[in-house]
């Protein structure tokens, strides 16, 4: 059975940093694409990053870009999201997501971690 | 980029409706659109890939169409489980979502 298990609630101050993690089992990492997307309050989602099946391609948002950096540990099967110069509008549920491709949906999702950015 | 805009933010309806959703891309995304389902504190849900392709263990009462810019998520007898929020979204270029729309009972 596929599942993405994501670490726990967070809270962390302006300008902090934080790393998020995503524990895969049913599959392996290195044959998927892997997202982050995130969901502030009361909004919609947003596309955050992802990597590919060999690791060679990463993308980020705009809004992410020099500020957060994905990678993953292949030999624990773990996705990673190192958050860094956390602002206030960084604030939301974060969710990992696999795709069997960077041309795919969206298959299987974590059940979200929450990112509190607060002093 | 490409913009999604999904239609409407939010309807009610009764157990049994017909509901139809609209997801319009602000350019051709050909038939790349996948829809989801969230509902709060559980892992969003894919229901639809590829405009119209139902994923394996989705209700058959979903359905999707459309192709280029203009497409439909249709349920077609709503059930308790299905008050939730959907979203559409576009993996032709790079990855966007639409608004979301919350339907309610």
């Amino acid at each position: 059975e596929v599942q993405l298990v994501q670490s726990g609630e967070a809270l962390v101050q302006p300008g902090g940093s934080l790393r998020l993690s995503c524990e895969a089992s049913g599959f392996t990492l290195r044959g998927y694409a892997m997202y982050w997307v995130r969901q502030a309050p009361g909004k919609g989602l947003e596309f955050v990053s992802c990597i590919n099946g060999n690791g060679g391609t990463t993308y980020y948002g705009e809004s992410v870009k020099g500020r957060f950096i994905i990678s993953r540990d292949d030999s624990d099967n773990i996705l990673f999201l190192q958050m860094g110069s956390l602002r206030s509008e960084d604030m939301a549920v974060y969710y990992c997501a696999r795709g069997e491709s960077l041309l795919s949906p969206f298959d299987f999702w974590g059940q979200g971690t929450l990112v509190t950015v607060s002093s | 980029d490409t913009q999604m805009t999904q239609s409407p933010s939010a309807l009610s309806a009764f157990v049994g409706d017909r509901v139809t959703i609209t997801c319009r891309a602000s350019q051709t995304i050909t038939k790349w659109l996948a829809w989801y389902q969230l509902k709060p504190g559980k892992a969003p849900k894919l229901l639809i890939y590829e405009a119209s392709m139902l994923k394996t263990g989705v209700p058959s009462r979903f359905s999707g169409s459309g192709y280029g810019t203009e497409f439909t998520l249709t349920i077609s007898s709503l059930q308790p489980d299905d008050f939730a929020t959907y979203y559409c979204q576009q993996y032709h270029n790079y990855w966007t979502f639409g608004q979301g729309t919350k339907v309610e009972i």
